[in-house]
């Protein structure tokens, strides 16, 4: 059972440069999120995902770009990396559950340092 | 959004019960109060949620306030592997903001042998 798979685990970025951060979950979670988390802070929700096709910002989106194509990925896209942007990224999945979520699922975590 | 309050951290001895206090006072009706906690370099595991009564699961109990402006997250016998930062989340279930889930700065629980 892998649950959430983020990928990669580590990455190093130069200024400007642009990747993507990888998410995919099997348990047919309608939501998702992504975080990330700077040392010693707690986490700040950047996207979150009710469903295929459905996007909303979180806390902290400036810089960032998701889409969600289909239930199980939801890939977050980072354009021009600055160095404000190193940080642990988290992805995790939900679904909805008595008038609430269920508990989420949060994957291993990408470090990610722009240089 | 409603907000939680929680303190920075606490400490505790292994075998001994914690209580970790969560302050809601501006908690809706459609709220329900979840809590995670984050062990050292890992990411967030779910404990328990409720609504109005309180729970309890394999990891923890959750005591609500009658008037819900507050909860209690209790660990019944603290081990070290308990030592994490535990967060106090007011989930919306209704409203344009359901399914949401943000995290405040939480609580550092130390756990000393």
């Amino acid at each position: 059972n892998a649950g959430v798979t983020q990928t990669p685990k580590f990455r190093i970025l130069k200024i400007g440069q642009s990747m993507t951060l990888q998410c995919t979950q099997d348990m047919n979670h309608n939501y998702m999120y992504w975080y990330r988390q700077d040392p010693g802070m707690g986490l700040k929700l950047i996207y979150y995902s009710v469903g295929a096709g459905i996007t909303d910002k979180g806390e902290v989106p400036n810089g960032y770009n998701v889409s969600r194509s289909t239930t199980e990925d939801f890939p977050l896209r980072l354009e021009l990396a600055a160095p404000s942007q190193t940080s642990v990224y988290f992805c995790a999945s939900s679904r909805p559950g008595a008038g609430s979520i269920t508990e989420a699922f949060f994957g291993q975590g990408t470090r990610l340092t722009v240089v | 959004d409603a907000k939680t309050t929680q303190p920075n951290s606490m400490e505790s001895n292994e075998e001994e019960p914690v209580h970790l206090p969560c302050n809601h006072s501006t908690i809706s009706g459609t709220d329900y109060i979840h809590w995670y906690r984050q062990l050292p370099s890992q990411g967030p595991e779910y404990v328990i949620h409720g609504l109005t009564s309180n729970v309890n699961n394999r990891m923890a109990s959750l005591a609500i306030a009658e008037d819900r402006k507050s909860s209690t997250l209790i660990l019944h016998r603290a081990t070290l592997r308990d030592a994490a930062v535990y967060y106090c989340i007011l989930i919306d279930a209704g409203g344009t903001s359901y399914g949401k889930l943000t995290f405040g700065q939480g609580t550092i629980l130390t756990v000393h042998p």
